[in-house]
């Protein structure tokens, strides 16, 4: 079955300071994963997807097949990426996404 | 385009009470997603519906769980008879076709006391 875990709960650094959150997941098949944010008091929204490669408030992230991971990371925080990081898992040709439990990121001046 | 709405925004209620959360999806989205997000678990899928149809609701916890979606625009989540342990954020998500991403709505914050 598949399966996404995020080790931290809560992941406190300093304003610019570098960010990693990490994400492995478990799957047989070929995995689609995303990012996903929630600001306080504010919906859940994407943040990126892999397969599209790209960066998004300085975030980027990379499958990494061999290792089953996909961790979050940012060179510089700042602190206004204090927020609730979700990755998620999409198993190929479904329509099932499946979240890991989370990690609080907060940014400390 | 408004989003996913979803009401009521918070229900404090009795246990043994029933609950009904509803949700209106994007329009144009064909999957509809019932999220329950706690402290402990993070957020866990309890039913989804393509169409619809439910497809997957082997997350849904017990029989007291039910779930609807009786037209392309509405949805309910009911929980009869409510317990203090169902107390969490459920949240609704719709997507569209292909590749593209969950859109969340606020949730509904449960309290069952």
């Amino acid at each position: 079955a598949q399966r996404v875990t995020q080790p931290e709960k809560l992941l406190s650094v300093f304003k610019g300071a570098p960010v990693e959150l990490k994400c492995n997941y478990s799957y047989s098949g070929s995995p689609e994963l995303f990012w996903y944010v929630q600001y306080s008091r504010q919906r859940l929204q994407l943040l990126l997807r892999h397969i599209s490669r790209e960066s998004i408030k300085g975030f980027t992230a990379d499958l990494n097949k061999g290792e089953t991971s996909f961790h979050l990371k940012k060179p510089f925080a700042q602190e206004e990426d204090s927020a609730m990081y979700y990755c998620a898992l999409n198993t190929g040709g479904g329509n099932k996404l499946t979240f890991g439990t989370g990690t609080q990121l907060k940014v400390e001046l | 385009d408004a989003g996913v709405i979803q009401s009521p925004r918070h229900e404090v209620t009795e246990m043994g009470q029933e609950v009904t959360l509803r949700c209106k999806p994007i329009s144009g989205h064909n999957s509809l997603f019932w999220y329950r997000q706690t402290m402990m678990r993070g957020l866990e899928l309890l039913i989804y519906f393509n169409n619809n149809v439910p497809i997957d609701d082997s997350g849904m916890p017990e029989d007291r769980f039910s779930a609807k979606m009786p037209n392309a625009s509405f949805s309910t989540l009911k929980i009869q008879p409510s317990e203090p342990r169902d107390s969490a954020v459920y949240f609704c998500a719709s997507r569209g076709t292909g590749t593209s991403p969950l859109h969340f709505g606020n949730g509904t914050r449960l309290t069952v006391t």
